[in-house]
């Protein structure tokens, strides 16, 4: 059973500050997505990793996939309030497998 | 406008009350599914869909029942619904199971059974 897990599940910080979320999951994929959500909103689709080596980049969010060592990171530079959100990883295995969520905070 | 459509957007029933989640998505995607959010639990899936009339169990189907008749709606019913249903729902779509452009989620409806 495909297995996917985010740490850290909280994390406040610091506006100006770098960090990164790490994404690890227990077999086999290729496909690896990215979510961000709002408090009370939907999700929104952020980044898509297809395959091993991939690095997406957007703004302050820059995500990886190394599918050897069954990891993503979300990397935030220079952090801003506008980014605090709860952030999920998914993996593509028999269906659409989601980690618990970060929840940022990004205080000033 | 491309977009995955759930009504209603909030909810408050007892339990035991039968009720219906729609959703329906004007993209002519292939895959619908459904997902429950919970604290600390990230989503996880109750069924799911690849085409019309063919519908699967995901990780949490218990209490749930669907119906794909049609390629654009996907509904949630809850037969006789009980506190521990209490959720975010989120219905999501894409094209195909597994295609490399993510789901496509709805704006989520929140159960509360009481």
């Amino acid at each position: 059973e495909l297995k996917v897990e985010q740490n850290p599940l909280f994390l406040s910080m610091q506006e100006g500050k770098n960090y990164t979320i790490y994404c690890n999951y227990s077999t086999t994929s290729d496909r690896l997505y990215w979510y961000r959500q709002d408090p009370g909103k939907s999700l929104e689709s952020l980044f898509v990793l297809l395959s091993n080596g991939a690095v997406k980049q957007e703004g302050r969010l820059m995500a990886s996939l190394d599918t050897k060592a069954r990891l993503s990171t979300l990397h935030i530079t220079a952090a801003v309030h506008d980014l605090s959100a709860t952030y999920f990883c998914a993996v593509d295995g028999d269906d659409m497998r989601f980690g618990a969520g970060t929840r940022l905070t990004v205080k000033p | 406008e491309a977009q995955v459509t759930q009504n209603p957007r909030y909810l408050i029933t007892v339990t035991g009350k039968k009720l219906t989640v729609t959703c329906s998505q004007n993209m002519n995607h292939e895959y619908m599914s459904w997902y429950r959010q919970d604290p600390g639990l990230g989503l996880r899936q109750i069924y799911y869909s690849m085409n019309v009339e063919v519908t699967d169990k995901g990780d949490v189907p218990e209490g749930y029942k669907v119906s794909r008749k049609e390629k654009r709606n996907f509904p949630l019913i809850l037969e006789s619904p009980s506190p521990n249903q209490t959720s975010l729902y989120f219905c999501a779509s894409s094209l195909y199971a597994g295609q490399s452009y993510g789901y496509t989620f709805g704006s989520g409806t929140r159960l509360t059974v009481v």
